[in-house]
């Protein structure tokens, strides 16, 4: 079992619909979380990133983190066509390492 | 300046071939990653630069990977004696001292046939 889990999708959306983008994780030794956004061919793009549990919310975007369940959450509202991309989870235990750990990757579509 | 900068961005090698992928970091960045990246996979961890310092190799899959950031700017991670498994973009990212969040260049997809 992989430490970070994170269906790949792909996951297709009508223009303006909310998206929730979720991923789970083994290692309760992770203490922040980021989640970045790739588009094709080029590299991740970091959206946001939280510490230990809680909520953040930046425009569009709001990420949720609940360290009792090992889950994280990506909110998008009012999706865009140009938010398709590949959104990828990323994990961070801080203790003696600048190592991410990262998750597949969900391909999402946003139809206009 | 303004990004990360990898070069080149596409390599083709053939089996057997040694490459060399440098990246150019964000100027002031003290910290550097390479990062490989399968097909249809997150990027996984290969080693990690403190300025010149390679503080944590743990990820490199052999002894024919090896990385190198001599001036504690410019890195470049070289692959001897490449084999087809080692065919995967090689994303490069920098990032301020205690800063939360990487910042990665475009990466170089490098194709070994």
């Amino acid at each position: 079992q992989k430490e970070v889990e994170q269906d790949p999708g792909p996951l297709s959306v009508p223009e303006g619909a909310i998206v929730s983008l979720n991923c789970t994780y083994s290692n309760s030794a992770f203490q922040y979380f980021m989640w970045y956004r790739q588009y094709s061919r080029k590299g991740p793009e970091l959206l946001m990133y939280t510490y230990s549990s809680g909520n953040k919310e930046d425009g569009r975007f709001t990420a949720q983190v609940d360290k009792s369940s090992k889950y994280i959450s990506l909110f998008i509202r009012d999706s865009q066509p140009s938010d398709s991309a590949t959104y990828l989870c990323a994990m961070w235990a801080t203790s003696g390492t600048y190592k991410y750990i990262f998750g597949t990757g969900t391909r999402l579509k946003v139809l206009a | 300046g303004a990004g990360v900068s990898q070069s080149p961005r596409y390599k083709v090698a053939k089996r057997g071939q040694d490459v060399a992928l440098r990246c150019d970091p964000i100027s002031g960045h003290v910290s550097l990653f390479w990062y490989q990246q399968a097909l249809g996979q997150g990027p996984e961890f290969l080693t990690y630069f403190q300025n010149e310092a390679q503080l944590d190799k743990s990820g490199l899959p052999s002894d024919r990977f090896f990385a190198e950031r001599p001036e504690g700017s410019v890195s470049t991670l070289k692959i001897q004696r490449t084999q087809q498994e080692d065919s995967a973009v090689y994303l490069c990212a920098s990032s301020l001292e205690g800063n939360y969040g990487y910042t990665f260049g475009s990466g170089t997809r490098l194709t070994v046939v």
